[in-house]
């Protein structure tokens, strides 16, 4: 079956302007989540959802990063008035569920670079 | 404190030998996951094996196997019989039960295999 997908795969923005980032998940994932690469380092936990519920967006670095999941399928991951230190890789996953044991899939990424 | 710590931000290997990745975490859970996952130039997340904090087994999957040791707080990936293929960067994880728990990744460790 399909995995999770991710658009565009590359983004390239000029400081200041809004980007929309998508993540389409594994059918059936009740949960979402949303995670930062930077260059040479690991993912770093943004936000998730359980369905179209936001449970956490404690990892959200300022209030210019914004994500919903409005009928708990498709997820957006929007940046406003976009930084040089937002530049990175956004990965998405999705899992059947929020246990510890619940593996989590992967997209291939969105690459952000800000100029 | 860091949750997972990977000390090796490099390691060699020739092809066909065995490769010794490290991971120590900390946790105060009695039940977590431990999460090994390739991510390769391409850049996607690709799931590689998982060890249950009450799994009294090391768990393997095909030329993977993690060495569990819970006492020291050690979760080794190695990788036995290693290809040219297995060049990639390798990040260990952590899920924990308490909350609503999200991964914690490590910082990685960069493996190259050299014919």
């Amino acid at each position: 079956g399909a995995g999770v997908s991710q658009s565009p795969r590359y983004k390239v923005a000029k400081r200041g302007q809004d980007v929309a980032l998508r993540c389409d998940p594994i059918s059936g994932h009740v949960s979402l989540f949303w995670y930062q690469q930077a260059l040479g380092q690991g993912p770093e936990f943004l936000t998730y959802f359980q369905n179209e519920a936001q449970l956490d967006k404690s990892g959200l670095p300022s209030d210019r990063f914004f994500a919903e999941r409005p009928e708990g399928s498709v997820s957006t991951l929007k940046i406003q008035r976009t930084q040089q230190e937002d530049s990175a890789v956004y990965l998405c996953a999705s899992s059947l569920g929020l246990a510890y044991y619940n593996e989590q899939f992967f997209g291939p990424g969105t690459r952000l670079t800000v100029l | 404190a860091q949750k997972i710590t990977q000390t090796q931000p490099g390691m060699f290997v020739q092809e066909k030998e065995a490769v010794t990745l490290d991971c120590t975490y900390d946790t105060s859970d009695q039940s977590y996951g431990l999460f090994w996952y390739k991510q390769p130039s391409s850049g996607e997340m690709i799931f590689l094996i998982y060890q249950g904090s009450y799994d009294e087994q090391n768990a393997t999957e095909g030329r993977y196997s993690l060495n569990f040791q819970k006492a020291r707080k050690s979760a080794n990936l190695v990788i036995s019989a290693s290809q040219l293929g297995d060049s990639a960067m390798y990040f260990c994880a952590m899920r924990e039960n308490s909350g609503y728990s999200t991964l914690t990744f490590g910082k990685g460790t960069m493996l190259l295999v050299s014919p």
